[in-house]
C-alpha cells in the first residue's frame, strides 16, 4: 500500500491565522481525500482533490475556509484559513492505493487554534 | 449518502477477554474497512474486507453484503487493543469513505 507523509505533525496557532498542511504520497495517486476529526468525533470527509481539476467539496465545507491545492499525482495540501477555536481538529489526508486494496491515511496534523 | 452505524459505541473488557464489534450499513458498498485508532490518534488500517471473512492473527473480520453489516471480532484482548475501532464504507471508487461513530474500547489489566 502507498506511503503517505503528513505535514506538520502538530501545531498551535492564533485564531485568524492560517495553517497549510502537506501531504506527500510515495506513488502516483488519482485521487487524493481530506477528513477532519473534531475532538471525541469521527471522521468527515473534507473534499476530493484530483490532478489537474478544482477540489470536490463535501457538504458544510466551502473552498474559501479549506483551499486545496493538487499539483501533481504524489503532493496535495490542506489550508485552513481564519482558523478559530473551533477548527481545533485532526485533519488526516487519505489515497487510494495501485490495485484498490482500500485507503490508507497519514498520520495526521493535530491543530490547536488558541 | 450511506449511513453506517456501529455498536456498542463503548466496552470495557478485562485483558484476556474475546469482543465482538458490528457494524451496519444502509445500502450496498465496494469496499469496507476496519480500522484502529490508538491513543496518540494514529488511524491504523486492520482489514480491507468488503464481503467475506479474514484473519489476522487475534483479529477477524467477516462482511455479509447481503445483509449489509460485518462484525470484528478480537479474541484475547491485551491492553494494547484499547482505542477507538472505526468502520467505514464507500459505494464508489471515486469516494471518499463514510465512517461510523466508533466502538470506544478499554481494555483493563
Amino acid at each position: 500500500s502507498a506511503v503517505i507523509s503528513q505535514k506538520p505533525s502538530r501545531d498551535i496557532c492564533q485564531r485568524g491565522t492560517s495553517l497549510t498542511i502537506q501531504c506527500q504520497v510515495d506513488s502516483q495517486v488519482t485521487m487524493m481525500f481530506w477528513y477532519r476529526q473534531q475532538p471525541g468525533q469521527s471522521l468527515t470527509l473534507i473534499a476530493t482533490a484530483n490532478q489537474g481539476s478544482e477540489a470536490t467539496y463535501e457538504s458544510g465545507f466551502v473552498i474559501d475556509k479549506f483551499p486545496i491545492s493538487r499539483p501533481n499525482l504524489t503532493f496535495s495540501t490542506l489550508t485552513v484559513s481564519n482558523m478559530s477555536p473551533e477548527d481545533s481538529s485532526i485533519y488526516l489526508c487519505s489515497v487510494v492505493g495501485q490495485g484498490f486494496y482500500g485507503y490508507t491515511f497519514g498520520s495526521g496534523t493535530r491543530l490547536t487554534v488558541v | 449518502g450511506i449511513q453506517v452505524e456501529q455498536s456498542p459505541p463503548d466496552l470495557i473488557l478485562q485483558e484476556g477477554a474475546n469482543s465482538t464489534l458490528r457494524c451496519n450499513f444502509s445500502d450496498s458498498v465496494n469496499n469496507l474497512q476496519w480500522f484502529h485508532q490508538n491513543p496518540w490518534g494514529q488511524l491504523i488500517n486492520l482489514f480491507y474486507i468488503p464481503s467475506g471473512t479474514k484473519q489476522n492473527g487475534r483479529l477477524s473480520a467477516t462482511t455479509v453484503a447481503t445483509e449489509r453489516y460485518s462484525l470484528l471480532y478480537i479474541s484475547s484482548s491485551q491492553t494494547t487493543d484499547s482505542g477507538v475501532y472505526f468502520c467505514a464504507v464507500s459505494g464508489g471508487g471515486a469516494d471518499g469513505l463514510t465512517f461510523g461513530k466508533g466502538t470506544h474500547l478499554i481494555i483493563q489489566p
